[in-house]
């Protein structure tokens, strides 16, 4: 069964550096998304893509963050600093259509210490 | 700013017995509803969903039921087995041009009783 990947699993960074968060969506789909998780909070949306940009994003995303599709098949979230209140669970998740169920990854855990 | 409510934190259930999840939410412009499961360290699955054409939409063990005035969603799990127990999510979208985002509910984490 297909599915969505996500590297890395676990993703430990010092308070300022960058990250990038990697994920292969599900081949034949054509919207993408990340969520993420504080733990002991509730799944929130962060933005999704489609047709090669951004067509939604919540207040979270910030300038800090950023995506991008550099091939067919990875998409990235990208941290330019981090800050303590970035870590969190990380879930990328794509649809094949819009308003059809999403499908996510296992998700990368990231801590900012 | 909770548009999606999951009440109940935690539910015990008997292997065998009914399980019923309950979601309330406050965006009447919601009209598509999904639940998730989810194990610790995975991310969530996919369950069944809802359009708000309908009222119930029903998948082997598991059926959700939506009503639209009280803006109540329930998901029942009949009979409830052990590899059942999980965080349960509910979810919701609009549906809109170009993308969804889905808002989910704080999750109702669902132990089933051998």
């Amino acid at each position: 069964e297909p599915e969505v990947t996500q590297t890395p699993s676990h993703q430990v960074t010092q308070m300022g550096q960058e990250v990038i968060l990697r994920c292969v969506p599900i081949s034949n789909h054509l919207y993408f998304y990340w969520y993420r998780q504080i733990l002991g909070q509730k799944v929130e949306f962060l933005v999704s893509f489609y047709n090669n940009e951004i067509s939604e994003k919540s207040e979270i995303f910030d300038d800090q963050f950023s995506v991008e599709r550099p091939d067919g098949s990875n998409f990235t979230l990208k941290i330019r600093s981090t800050k303590l209140e970035d870590s969190a669970m990380y879930f990328c998740a794509s649809t094949r259509y819009m308003n059809t169920e999403a499908f996510f990854g296992q998700g990368t855990r990231l801590t900012v210490v | 700013d909770q548009q999606v409510k999951q009440n109940s934190p935690s539910l015990s259930v008997q292997e065998g017995r009914i399980s019923i999840l309950n979601c309330d939410y406050t965006n009447s412009m919601f009209d598509y509803f999904l639940w998730y499961k989810k194990y610790p360290a995975e991310g969530p699955t996919f369950l069944i969903s809802i359009s708000s054409i309908k009222d119930k939409n029903e998948d082997g063990r598991f059926t959700v039921f939506l009503n639209k005035s009280a803006k109540h969603l329930s998901l029942h799990i009949v009979p409830s087995q052990p590899g059942d127990s999980a965080v349960y999510f509910c979810a919701a979208s609009v549906d809109g041009a170009g993308s969804y985002q889905l808002t989910f509910g704080k999750g109702t984490k669902l132990s089933v009783i051998p």
